[in-house]
């Protein structure tokens, strides 16, 4: 079975400080890793992907994430918050043989203005 | 990017009554669509995963009588909740994959379900 743990269930950054948020995840197989936001009021939207290649992907919004196969880990990156990257994130894991995704319990990211 | 629409957005019923919701791909046909359903704070957590044209897969823990799924088409998939409690009350959100072009999730807004 397929699991994802997020770390840090609350983040408060002032604008202009840097973020990481961490995701690990268990599977026993080749994996597809996500990044999903959720912005206040707002459906889920896919920040980043990763499926095979670089392991330092970029996403929308100055978003990167890096995967570390021997960390099973893949944590989202940015250099510099702002006050509109106030949101919850989701990392998910889904087996490449697999058809569902499973979901981390979220990270609620607050920038503060 | 690809659009995906649940409706209602939001509906209140009694307890007993069956909701139907819908979930549409706008603008891409979805061979896989993903029902989910997310707690305040939590995660989403998947319900079932419907296929078009064949019977929904559930995840261990759901009742497929009681969360009836139908993906009559490559654009459409329903989810009916029969004979409602309040502890159905919650938040379901649906996802479309564009298997095989780009193999990407697309979630829809969500429907939020009260059982009086």
């Amino acid at each position: 079975a397929q699991s994802v743990s997020q770390h840090n269930h609350h983040v408060i950054l002032s604008e202009a400080a840097s973020l990481e948020l961490g995701c690990n995840y268990s599977y026993g197989g080749t994996v597809n890793l996500f990044w999903y936001v959720q912005y206040p009021g707002q459906h889920l939207q896919l920040l980043l992907k990763y499926f095979s290649g670089d392991p330092l992907v970029k996403g929308i919004k100055g978003f990167e994430a890096e995967f570390i196969k021997s960390k099973f880990s893949f944590n989202l990156r940015k250099p510099s918050v702002q006050w509109s990257d106030t949101a919850e994130y989701f990392c998910a894991v889904r087996g490449t043989n697999a058809g569902k995704s499973t979901f981390g319990d979220g990270t609620t990211l607050t920038v503060k203005p | 990017g690809a659009v995906v629409s649940q409706h209602p957005s939001r509906v209140i019923c009694k307890s007993g009554t069956s909701v139907k919701i819908e979930c549409r791909s706008l603008d891409f046909q979805a061979t896989t669509m993903f029902w989910y359903r997310q707690f305040p704070k939590q995660s989403l957590m998947l319900m079932a995963t419907s296929n078009e044209g064949s019977k929904a897969t559930y995840e261990q823990g759901v009742e497929k009588d009681k969360f009836l799924i139908n993906h009559a088409s490559l654009t459409l998939s329903t989810l009916t909740v029969t004979s409602a409690h309040p502890e159905d009350s919650s938040f379901y959100i649906c996802s479309a994959r564009d298997v095989p072009v780009g193999d990407t999730q697309y979630f829809g807004p969500g429907t939020r379900l009260t059982v009086l």
